[in-house]
C-alpha cells in the first residue's frame, strides 16, 4: 500500500520569504498526486494535481506553484509568501481507479508571520 | 459549481450512542463519495467509499448511505466510543474531474464522552 511522506510537519515563515514543501510517495508507481490546503475554519481546497511527471494542473489562482520532477515526488513552492498562504497543507496520492487508494500525508502546518 | 455541506458542524454525545452525520451536495453528477476521518493536526484517513451506482457501504460500526438523486449521504456510527472522536469529512468526486479530484465539506467535529 501507499505511504506518503511530507515534511516539514510545521513551518513558520516571514512574509515575502520563499517556500518549498516536499511530498514523496512509496509503495506505488505512476500515481495521481494532489496538493490540498485547509485554511482555518474552511474545508479542504484542492490547489494542484498531477497525472504524471512534469504535468501540473492548477485549480485556483494563487501565489503558489507545484512541480513533479520525479514520478513519486511532488513539490509545492512559492517565491514570496503572503499572510493568506497560512494553512495546513496536505499531499494526497491516488493509485487505483474509482477513487480507491486515496491516501493523504500527515500534513504541514504553515504559519506566515 | 459543486458545493458540499455537512451538518452538524459539531456534535458531542455520550459513549454508546448511535449517531448520524449528514452530508449534502448540490450536483448529482459524481463518480463517488468518500467519508474521511481527520484527527487533530493530522492527515485524513479514508473510512468508506461509495460509488455513484451504490446505495451504501459498511465497515465495522460504520455505515454510509448515498442518495445521489437528492444529493445526500449519511454516515451512521453505531455504539460510539471515545476513540471515535475526530472530525469527519465528506467529499465528492465530480464526473467532470477525470482524475478523482475531491470537493470537501467543512466537516463535523465529533466528541464522544466517556
Amino acid at each position: 500500500s501507499q505511504t506518503i511522506h511530507q515534511w516539514p510537519a510545521t513551518l513558520v515563515q516571514p512574509v515575502g520569504s520563499p517556500l518549498s514543501l516536499e511530498c514523496t510517495v512509496e509503495g506505488t508507481s505512476n500515481p495521481n498526486l494532489y496538493w490540498y490546503r485547509q485554511a482555518a475554519g474552511r474545508g479542504l481546497q484542492l490547489l494542484f494535481y498531477s497525472v504524471g511527471i512534469g504535468q501540473i494542473s492548477s485549480e485556483v489562482p494563487q501565489n503558489l506553484s507545484a512541480s513533479r520532477p520525479q514520478d513519486r515526488q511532488f513539490i509545492l513552492s512559492s517565491k514570496k509568501l503572503l499572510l493568506s498562504d497560512s494553512g495546513f497543507y496536505l499531499c494526497a496520492s491516488s493509485d487505483r481507479p474509482g477513487g480507491h487508494g486515496y491516501t493523504f500525508g500527515s500534513g504541514t502546518r504553515l504559519t506566515v508571520v | 459549481k459543486q458545493e458540499v455541506t455537512q451538518i452538524p458542524a459539531a456534535l458531542s454525545v455520550p459513549e454508546g450512542e448511535n449517531l448520524v452525520l449528514n452530508c449534502s451536495f448540490t450536483d448529482s453528477a459524481i463518480y463517488n463519495l468518500q467519508w474521511f476521518r481527520q484527527d487533530p493536526g493530522k492527515g485524513l484517513t479514508s473510512l468508506l467509499l461509495i460509488q455513484s451506482s451504490q446505495r451504501e457501504q459498511t465497515s465495522g460500526r460504520l455505515n454510509a448511505s448515498l442518495d445521489k438523486s437528492s444529493g445526500r449521504s449519511t454516515l451512521y456510527i453505531a455504539a460510539s466510543q471515545p476513540g471515535d472522536s475526530a472530525t469527519y469529512l465528506c467529499a465528492v468526486s465530480p464526473t467532470t474531474s477525470g482524475t478523482y479530484k475531491y470537493i470537501f465539506g467543512t466537516g463535523t467535529r465529533l466528541k464522544v464522552l466517556a
